[in-house]
């Protein structure tokens, strides 16, 4: 079965960091480009970072840039997400999403089942 | 970066009726290299991560019922429900993937009637 769970988050001050961990299973992990998106709460879905197969590309929303860094580990087959300087509009969901197919633009399937963070 | 839009905000649909739910892209999502609109539709339950229903703009992912259908080109597309059912009551978003930042329209809440 492919899966993917995300770990990490919580409740962190202003100007914090944490890292967002998602440990992928029942597929080739080494194979595909992974996403993370994030929704804040009673809100919409919004893309935030996306990074190549073998990890050389990544690319990111402006509003995360030089805050958030995308990286993964495929000997352990693990995706993260570095987020330093929060702010309290970095509060909400965290989702890691694998791309639906083993290139660059595909929509997002599978997701996982989320992480919480939390800026106050 | 291309702007989603949906309308309506929301819907209230009897059981067994027709939904319908529009989606704009502020340009073409349209690739002529591969003739594929890079367009999909989401669901998302209360509580639950968003569920991929629709991609292509018209394919329907494995396991998605058949009363769940996309249409559209470039920039104008629909996803229609034909016939809702209780389970159907849900956020429902369009995204574009040809071009990062890859966005989301706003999503429309669709209920029962």
């Amino acid at each position: 079965e492919v899966q993917l769970v995300e770990s990490g988050g919580g409740l962190v001050q202003p100007g914090g960091s944490l890292r967002l961990s998602c440990a992928a299973s029942g597929f080739r992990f080494n194979d595909y480009w992974m996403h993370w998106v994030r929704q804040a709460p009673g809100k919409g879905l919004v893309w935030v970072s996306q990074i190549k197969s073998d990890g050389s590309t990544t690319s990111s929303a402006d509003f995360v840039k030089g805050r958030f860094t995308i990286s993964r580990d495929n000997a352990k087959n693990t995706l993260y997400l570095q987020m330093n300087s929060l702010t309290v509009e970095d509060t909400g969901v965290y989702y890691c999403a694998r791309a639906l197919m083993a290139r660059p633009l595909a929509p997002f399937d599978p997701w996982g089942q989320g992480t919480l963070v939390i800026v106050s | 970066d291309i702007v989603m839009t949906q309308s309506p905000d929301s819907l209230a649909v009897s059981l067994g009726e027709r939904a319908t739910i529009n989606c704009k892209s502020s340009q073409s999502v349209f690739y002529s290299s591969t003739n594929k609109n890079y367009l999909a539709w989401y669901q998302q339950k209360p509580g639950q991560a968003p569920k991929l229903l629709i991609y292509s703009a018209s394919t329907r992912q494995f396991g998605v019922p058949d009363r769940f259908s996309g249409s559209g080109s470039g920039t104008e597309f629909t996803l229609s429900i034909s016939s809702l059912q209780a389970e159907d009551v849900a956020v429902y978003y369009c995204q574009q993937y040809s071009t990062a930042p890859f966005t989301f329209g706003p999503g429309t809440k669709v209920d029962i009637k």
